[in-house]
């Protein structure tokens, strides 16, 4: 257990539709990182947030959105939502902003029909 | 653009046979090289991290070493519960990416008693 929290474990969703992804990190760490995984493209990085501001963003669709909120846990919104959006997607934590490991949360699984 | 290369994609060893697996990375400026573990289904597992050629790190049956081109993790006289996917990553040095981490594709790696 790292000792990161995501929820829900599991949605299923059609599309056009919005979600939110939720992310709790390890107590103590001030950095949230959000990845999408997909069994052709791997593990992508999105966004990263730190202490509540936005640190690095990859290659995140228009679509998607992120916040970290004062107590640091962090939501991804997902919007007008299309079949290629079905992945896993990952949150991640560390202490500071860059140079430390990353420990991931359990996953959220995304399907959408 | 920061690229990681694994390989194989796959490897297939019988419990107790030593191998090696291989990360290629071309990056601008390193600042990190991770390894990580994930199971089916579930979030990756920070394993080990290198930031200095010639650095070497080991926890029980596996040790990791970098060079200025590649990385390599070695595993010494498997077990079954060492099957798992295997991921490599990269962080740069660069100004804009601060904590983002790019991954290759993986090894699966499987063992068999």
């Amino acid at each position: 257990d790292s000792g990161v929290t995501q929820t829900p474990k599991h949605l299923i969703t059609a599309t056009g539709q919005r979600v939110t992804l939720r992310c709790s990190p390890r107590s103590g760490d001030l950095s949230v990182y959000w990845y999408q995984q997909s069994l052709d493209q791997g593990l992508q990085f999105l966004i990263q947030y730190y202490n509540g501001e936005e640190r690095a963003k990859g290659n995140i669709l228009e679509r998607f959105s992120a916040q970290q909120f004062p107590d640091l846990h962090s939501e991804l919104n997902l919007s007008s939502l299309e079949l290629g959006d079905s992945a896993l997607y990952f949150c991640a934590s560390s202490v500071g902003a860059s140079s430390n490991e990353q420990f991931f949360g359990p996953g959220t699984r995304l399907t959408v029909l | 653009e920061d690229q990681v290369t694994q390989s194989p994609e796959a490897l297939r060893l019988q419990e107790g046979e030593s191998s090696s697996l291989n990360c290629s990375y071309t990056v601008s400026g390193l600042r990190g090289l991770f390894w990580y573990r994930q199971d089916p289904g579930k979030g990756p597992e920070f394993l080990f991290t290198l930031y200095s050629a010639g650095e070497e790190k080991e926890k029980e049956r596996l040790k990791a070493t970098l060079t200025k081109k590649e990385s390599f993790l070695h595993i010494t006289a498997p077990k079954p519960e060492d099957s798992a996917t295997y991921l490599c990553a990269v962080q740069a040095r660069s100004g804009t990416s601060y904590g983002k981490l790019t991954f290759g594709q993986g090894t699966i790696l499987t063992v068999h008693p």
